[in-house]
């Protein structure tokens, strides 16, 4: 089936405004994981969804940051009052069951950039 | 605190010959150790990973990675290079004790010239 992909592959926002990237795994995988990936930077992990559920957020940076699952597929990130320093491209993962065996090998999507001006 | 270094900003070589791409990591316990490509305006793609048992692995594209565990290293190799494996190559490492997350290397460029 098709990979995990992401929309949109670009967003040019103004700072202070809100945005939202949606995220669709791979069909059938129930973990799904977001990351930032700063110019010149390997990616930073953000929130990891097992299911509906957030069961790992440490990553958020802050409370303008917030995700959702709602049916345990598709994902959608928010951002709050965006800022510049939130300029990233913003990768999104899923696994086939997040269970953290070794067979549980993530498979990143092509990312979606931000621009906040 | 959890760390993997690749050393090397970039790794210039030379069209059919080796290439080797470096990679330590600072994690308790014996994690399990990934290589993932990124090409331009692309996401990562997953290369290769270690788990248990033979130190040295196999992956895509004809890649492999060697784990040393008293260097805490998993240098990513491949005997003859390729313009076309010129990209991005990063490290990661995810902890065996339940933690999901992946933690990445800053990224190493490998520039292939023919």
């Amino acid at each position: 089936g098709a990979g995990v992909s992401q929309t949109p592959s670009n967003k040019v926002t103004e700072k202070g405004k809100y945005v939202e990237l949606r995220c669709d795994p791979i069909s059938g995988h129930t973990a799904l994981y977001w990351y930032r990936q700063s110019l010149g930077q390997g990616p930073e992990f953000l929130i990891y969804f097992q299911g509906t559920g957030a069961a790992d957020d440490s990553g958020l940076p802050n409370d303008r940051f917030f995700a959702v699952r709602p049916e345990g597929s598709v994902s959608t990130l928010k951002i709050q009052r965006t800022e510049r320093g939130d300029s990233a491209v913003y990768l999104c993962a899923s696994s086939p069951s997040g269970a953290g065996g070794p067979q549980e090998t993530q498979y990143f999507g092509p990312g979606t950039r931000l621009l906040v001006l | 605190a959890q760390s993997v270094a690749q050393p090397e900003d970039q790794v210039n070589v030379a069209e059919g010959n080796p290439l080797t791409v470096k990679c330590t990591y600072s994690v308790s316990g014996n994690p399990y150790l990934f290589w993932y490509v990124q090409y331009p305006n692309r996401g990562l793609q997953f290369l290769l990973k270690y788990i248990t048992g033979d130190n040295l692995v196999k992956g895509s594209y004809g890649f492999e990675a060697e784990f040393n565990k008293s260097q805490t290293s998993f240098h990513l190799k491949k005997p003859s290079a390729l313009v076309s494996d010129s990209a991005l190559y990063f490290c990661a490492v995810r902890d065996k004790r339940g933690y999901n997350k992946l933690i990445f290397g800053a990224g190493t460029r490998l520039a292939v010239h023919p």
